[in-house]
């Protein structure tokens, strides 16, 4: 499968600052992405989907100003958390999906995930 | 929408014994399912997949198949293995849903040696 990597795989940081995760995919080249949030124990929750060079869509109950997602290139996003605050500590973790073009086009591929901690 | 409910966990076994995790969705479309495996502090593997009803997916000793009559995709192993303690999501993926996951809520699996 493809493989998918994420920067940095974890990171602390005090309230009120910014941190900004890259999420790559490294053997091709996806249409659209996925950022995901999960908490201690829980599943997964989409927080939003985007396609190269368009603004992401958020699901509700997700802030697009504080979440800022840029999906720059076909093989790289990145999730910028804005004023992050402790409830913002999280596992984040991207996914891509390389769309009807690929032989597994339904399927995702998942980073590694970032572990965000913030004091 | 769609959904995905699977069985409440945690679920503990001993090794070698049979293990099966429910698994039900809802779903408007025709999905794809998927099981996915999530070891302690990494992040989500794709474990098996099937596109379509009657498809059964099988990989590591794990096999699941897609019942569209019941909509079911339970996991099923004969023999687990201490290695096997990880945390399970079954999932789906729609094309009329934009090939978003929605994912369960996880079966967290302790295999005791």
């Amino acid at each position: 499968g493809a493989v998918v990597s994420q920067h940095p795989s974890w990171v602390i940081c005090k309230s009120g600052t910014s941190v900004k995760i890259e999420c790559r995919s490294l053997d091709f080249q996806a249409t659209t992405m996925f950022w995901y949030r999960q908490f201690p124990k829980q599943s997964l929750m989409l927080m939003a989907t985007s396609n190269e060079g368009s603004k992401a869509t958020y699901e509700q109950g997700v802030e697009k100003d504080k979440f800022l997602i840029n999906h720059a290139s076909l093989t790289l996003s990145t999730l910028t958390v804005t004023s992050a605050h402790p409830e913002d500590s999280s596992f984040y973790i991207c996914s891509f999906t390389g769309g009807p073009s690929l032989p597994s086009y339904n399927e995702q591929f998942f980073g590694p995930g970032t572990r965000l901690t913030v004091l | 929408g769609d959904s995905v409910t699977q069985m409440e966990g945690p679920v503990t076994l001993s090794e070698e014994a049979f293990l099966t995790i429910n698994c039900t969705y809802t779903a408007t479309g025709y999905p794809s399912l998927f099981w996915y495996v999530q070891y302690p502090g990494e992040g989500l593997q794709l474990l098996l997949k099937a596109t379509k009803a009657d498809d059964k997916g099988s990989n590591k000793g794990f096999e699941a198949t897609y019942r569209k009559e019941t909509t079911s995709f339970h996991l099923e192993k004969g023999s687990v293995q201490v290695s096997d303690s990880a945390v399970y999501f079954c999932a789906l993926s729609d094309r009329t849903g934009g090939f978003k996951t929605i994912f369960g809520a996880g079966t967290r699996l302790f295999v005791k040696a």
